[in-house]
């Protein structure tokens, strides 16, 4: 079974501009999160999606945003980027219903903004 | 607000020795508790999980002991292995305030294993 799939893998980026980044989940997930992981904050959750809808939000600004398609793939847009963007953005899928919800994660997308 | 306080930040073990990772969380509303394996250019894996129910799981040379009333939760890796030299990072989540996928993670621990 393939696992969680995140393109693209690396991507620099300026400041001001906008980026999206696109996730696969594991066949049959229908729940797909977003987590941004950096050296100084760490791992932290954006938002969560399920079945085309967000589900929860994290304490992120208004410029972070995201969406699921019907298939379940999920992207994640990054407005106006900012040099504290720059982080390592990673998707995860669950499978509803499952005893313990286990999160499986995608090696990520490394942003670098300049 | 860190609602997970990991320690330590780094820990260096030798090879056939016990690694010892803790965590403590705040919020008593949490009834999830993951704890994840990343290694370097790698997304989180999970390693093992425990529900507030219990007060030990064990898998394999993975054990999670959890101590409800004292919020406190540690991961121990026996017989530890240069394989096993990653970053663990705790995590909690709440079924009422977010679904377990919203997880509130530690801020991690790097663990290196000597031959």
């Amino acid at each position: 079974k393939a696992g969680v799939t995140q393109t693209p893998r690396y991507l620099i980026k300026t400041r001001g501009q906008q980026v999206t980044l696109s996730c696969s989940p594991i066949s049959g997930h229908r729940s797909v999160s977003w987590y941004q992981q950096t050296p100084g904050q760490g791992l932290q959750f954006l938002f969560e999606y399920f079945s085309e809808t967000q589900r929860n939000k994290g304490n992120f600004p208004g410029r972070f945003s995201g969406r699921q398609f019907s298939n379940s793939r999920s992207e994640m847009n990054v407005s106006t980027l900012e040099l504290g963007d720059s982080a390592l953005y990673l998707c995860a899928s669950s499978l509803e219903g499952e005893s313990g919800n286990t999160i499986y994660f995608g090696e990520g997308s490394w942003l670098t903004v300049v | 607000q860190q609602q997970v306080k990991q320690s330590p930040q780094s820990l260096i073990v030798q090879k056939g020795g016990i690694s010892i990772i803790n965590c403590a969380y705040e919020n008593t509303a949490f009834d999830y508790f993951p704890w994840y394996q990343q290694f370097p250019g790698k997304g989180p894996a999970l390693l093992i999980a425990i529900r507030p129910d219990v007060s030990e799981k064990k898998e394999g040379r993975f054990t999670i002991s959890f101590n409800k009333s004292a919020k406190q939760f540690s991961l121990h890796i026996m017989d530890s292995q240069p394989g096993d030299s990653a970053t663990y990072f705790c995590a909690a989540s709440s079924i009422r305030e977010g679904g377990s996928e919203k997880l509130v993670f530690g801020k991690g621990t790097k663990l290196t294993v000597n031959p």
